[in-house]
């Protein structure tokens, strides 16, 4: 069954920390995304990477960077966290490219900046 | 820029009755996918339904389908015989090319309630 891994469900940091998020799948996917949730806006692509080392932009890349070393793994690092990043964070992924398939999120990781 | 609109922030729904959510999209393309998620409270987010904008039928999941109509860029969700568990945040969702991958662009949800 497919598996999409976040380490924490809750996280709670101090404004300037530099944060990060982890992700692990175990479906030998080759696209991976990183989301942020928030009450009236819904889901917002940060990053997405299609292949190891790989990184594209979403839509509010500002503030934050990410890493993916391996194929399994997609990290997300805030840099120097701000309370205005407080959210929820969903890790996706999905498939090949062309195959239109859907994607299957982790569980999410709701961090709080103080 | 695709844009997809969700015009209903909540509904409730009583049990075993029949709720439709709505969903419209904005998109010059012309082969594209569609997709339902559904969001339980506490929960994981999970895939309810797909549509390929080149397929007329409309896909049917169990208890949910969906009521596509490709000129009016209208992708709606009908759940019939409403269930407890049906109760959570539903969005709809537009699948889109950038660069070398697909992404998503989603809505900004439906809270759906189901009471008993």
């Amino acid at each position: 069954d497919v598996k999409v891994t976040q380490s924490s469900r809750y996280l709670v940091k101090r404004t300037g920390e530099k944060v990060f998020l982890e992700c692990v799948q175990d479906m030998d996917h080759e696209n991976m995304f990183w989301y942020r949730q928030d009450p009236g806006l819904g889901l917002r692509l940060i990053y997405f990477s299609y292949d190891v080392k790989m990184k594209e932009k979403g839509d509010i890349p500002e503030g934050y960077s990410v890493s993916r070393e391996k194929k399994e793994r997609f990290s997300l690092i805030l840099e120097s966290a701000s309370t205005n990043q407080t959210s929820m964070y969903l890790c996706a992924s999905s498939s090949l490219t062309g195959s239109n398939q859907p994607q299957h999120f982790g569980d999410g990781t709701r961090l709080s900046i103080l | 820029a695709q844009t997809v609109t969700q015009s209903q922030p909540e509904m409730s729904v009583q049990e075993a009755e029949t709720v439709t959510l709505s969903c419209t999209y904005d998109t010059s393309e012309n082969n594209y996918y569609l997709f339902w998620y559904k969001q339980p409270p506490s929960r994981q987010m999970i895939l309810v339904i797909r549509q390929e904008a080149y397929k007329q039928q409309n896909a049917t999941e169990n208890r949910f389908s969906v009521n596509f109509q490709k000129a009016a860029k209208s992708f709606s969700l009908k759940i019939s015989d409403s269930q407890l568990g049906d109760t959570a945040m539903y969005f709809c969702a537009f699948m889109k090319q950038q660069g070398g991958s697909e992404k998503l662009v989603f809505g900004k949800g439906t809270k759906l309630t189901v009471n008993p």
